[in-house]
Order: structure tokens, then C-alpha cells, then sequence
């Protein structure tokens, strides 16, 4: 089966300019989350969706971060205006089952994002 | 709130030898366990799954054991090779926060 598709994977803006991240999650998988990885941690969630509906957002920057997830399917992670602590590498996950983690996440390559 | 430790952060190991990576967790009411394995510049690979009702999983030379009273589960390598070389984290799902907690990861170096 395909695996977990990311694009860019690399991006390198300025402060207070925007990015957008996009994932196209494994065909069937009903939860999709987005994930912050800093250098030298591990992920920390930011959201995560059933379906098309918001589950879980608490850790969301909400006053720069911003996500959807289309039908569903696809989702776009947005960053508007960035600042150097976004630097990281921003990861994609999707998995089959409705009920959180009781079935293995598969990740994407994730996007770098540098925030000069 | 769920804290997960990992120890050692990093490891250098010659080929052939057995391995055992620890990650710790401070809230024993989990839904389950996970070890994922990341190489450089990649995402994460989900390497094996415990339940909380389980004690243990295998998969190759991979053996993960989970004692959830004591907060502690292990990662079994056996004969490591250098293609092990990566970031080993383990993640726990707890019933309070419903979250993938993850630990920060040992870097495990197998040289030949």
C-alpha cells in the first residue's frame, strides 16, 4: 500500500512570513494527526482528526496555526506568520482505526521547515 | 500528566551484540505502547504495538516487554546490525489525555 505522502519537504522562509503543509494520508485511514518534532525531541501532537472533524487541537498555536482535512482525505497545515521557534520538522500521520491508538500510526517523511 | 524517559540518549555499539533500550512512563493507566524507529531525515516507523493488557511483542529480532506497574518497557535487540542504526522512541497512549505521548529517543549506532 502507499504510505503517507508530504509535501514540500524541505522549506526555508522568513519570520513572519506564511508556509502551508500538505498530507495525503493511507487510503481507508480515518484518523489523520499532525505532529511537531524540534530537533532532539520527540513528536509532540498538535491535531488530530477523525475523519473531517477537529478531535483534538489543544496543543494547536491557534493564533498562527491553522489546519483543515478535506473530505476527509487530504489536509493542509498553515503557518501564519511564522517565528524562529517553528523551525522543526512537521509530521504527517495517519491510522485505520476510529479509536484513538489502538492501531499502529504510519508517518510521512515529514516537512523541515527553517524559519530564518 | 504522562512523562515518557527514554535511557540511554544515545548508544555506540559494535556489531553482533544484543541491545536493550529502556523508556519509562510516569502514569501506568495506558491504552497501550508503542516503539516507532526514525532514520535520519525520514518519518517514524512503527515497529511494534503492547497493549496494556499484553507483556510482551515480537517481531524478528525485536523483543519489546511491557510491565505497566512499574511504568517500563524494554526494546530487545538481538545480533544488532548496522542497518539498526536510528532513533529508537517509544510513545504511550494514556487514558487521561487520549494523546501519543513520546519519549525524546535513543540514538543507537551499530558499527561494523
Amino acid at each position: 500500500e502507499a504510505g503517507v505522502a508530504q509535501s514540500p519537504r524541505y522549506k526555508i522562509i522568513e519570520k513572519r512570513q506564511s508556509v502551508a503543509f500538505w498530507c495525503n494520508p493511507i487510503s481507508g485511514h480515518a484518523t489523520l494527526y499532525w505532529y511537531q518534532q524540534i530537533l532532539g525531541q520527540g513528536p509532540k501532537l498538535l491535531i488530530q482528526f477523525q475523519n473531517n472533524g477537529v478531535v483534538d487541537d489543544s496543543q494547536l498555536p491557534k493564533d498562527r496555526f491553522s489546519a483543515e482535512r478535506l473530505k476527509g482525505v487530504d489536509s493542509t497545515l498553515k503557518i501564519q506568520p511564522a517565528k524562529l521557534e517553528d523551525s522543526a520538522v512537521y509530521l504527517c500521520a495517519s491510522s485505520l482505526d476510529v479509536f484513538s491508538y489502538n492501531s499502529p500510526l504510519h508517518f510521512g517523511n515529514g516537512t523541515r521547515l527553517t524559519v530564518t | 500528566k504522562q512523562e515518557v524517559t527514554q535511557i540511554p540518549a544515545a548508544l555506540s555499539v559494535p556489531e553482533g551484540e544484543n541491545l536493550v533500550l529502556n523508556c519509562s512512563f510516569t502514569d501506568s493507566a495506558i491504552y497501550n505502547l508503542q516503539w516507532f524507529r526514525q532514520d535520519p531525515g525520514k518519518g517514524l516507523t512503527s515497529l511494534l504495538l503492547i497493549q496494556s493488557s499484553q507483556r510482551e511483542q515480537t517481531s524478528g529480532r525485536l523483543n519489546a516487554s511491557l510491565d505497566k506497574s512499574s511504568g517500563r518497557s524494554t526494546l530487545y535487540i538481538a545480533a544488532s546490525q548496522p542497518g539498526d542504526s536510528a532513533t529508537y522512541l517509544c510513545a504511550v497512549s494514556s487514558y487521561n489525555t487520549d494523546k501519543l505521548i513520546f519519549g525524546t529517543g535513543t540514538r543507537l549506532q551499530v558499527f561494523p
